[in-house]
């Protein structure tokens, strides 16, 4: 099985622009996370998909948002970057709920995202 | 808001030293708590632990969660130098759709 994939894997963009990112799950897997990671910060939650509807959001401003097609893939975009946008972006994949009653959850390998 | 702490910060061992990494949690309602493994990449899974006192083992690793005392511990025995790395903890809210992670704990294997 393909693991989850992310487009581009490194980005570099000015303040003041936008920037979309894209995640494939794995197949199968309806449900898309995405997570923003900086130094200071750690590992935050952005928001997830699941079935093209967000299900839950994080504590981000408006100027980041996402969506989720019918064949599961996800784009995050960020309008009118600033530089405290520059992170790694990532995105993760989760299945159904198994039979042992949780879920397996798997990350892609990030989209870089540098601020100028 | 849900809180994770991770202790230590970071951590310097020799290769064979055996090493044990703290996360303590202040949430009343979880699905699960979840251990990764993150090297210059995407955080790669370790553990996933729902019941309170039951060890999960994988080879040199082992964790367990204490939900009465809101905390967990991961061991790693015979450390190697492929082991140094940033750990995180994270806890699943009960809908299993968001993840809240402690800060992480630098392990840095010396040979």
């Amino acid at each position: 099985k393909a693991g989850v994939t992310q487009t581009p894997r490194y980005l570099i963009k000015t303040r003041g622009q936008q920037v979309t990112l894209s995640c494939s799950p794995i197949s199968g897997h309806r449900s898309v996370s995405w997570y923003q990671q900086t130094p200071g910060q750690g590992l935050q939650f952005l928001f997830e998909y699941f079935s093209e509807t967000q299900r839950n959001k994080g504590n981000f401003p408006g100027r980041f948002s996402g969506r989720q097609f019918s064949n599961s893939r996800s784009e995050m975009n960020v309008s009118t970057l600033e530089l405290g946008d520059s992170a790694l972006y990532l995105c993760a994949s989760r299945s159904a709920l198994t039979t042992s009653g949780y879920y397996e959850q798997y990350f892609g390998p990030g989209t870089r995202l540098t601020v100028t | 808001e849900d809180k994770v702490v991770q202790s230590p910060l970071s951590l310097v061992v020799h290769e064979g030293d055996t090493v044990t990494l703290n996360c303590s949690y202040e949430v009343t309602n979880f699905r699960s708590l979840l251990w990764y493994k993150q090297e210059k990449k995407a955080p790669t899974f370790l553990f996933m632990l729902t019941s309170s006192g039951i060890e999960k083992k994988s080879g040199r690793l082992s964790s367990i969660l204490d939900k009465k005392e809101l905390f967990s511990i991961l061991n790693i025995t015979a450390t190697q130098t492929g082991d140094s790395a940033v750990y995180l903890c994270a806890l699943y809210n009960n809908a299993g759709n968001m993840l809240t992670f402690g800060g992480g704990t630098r392990l840095m294997v010396k040979p």
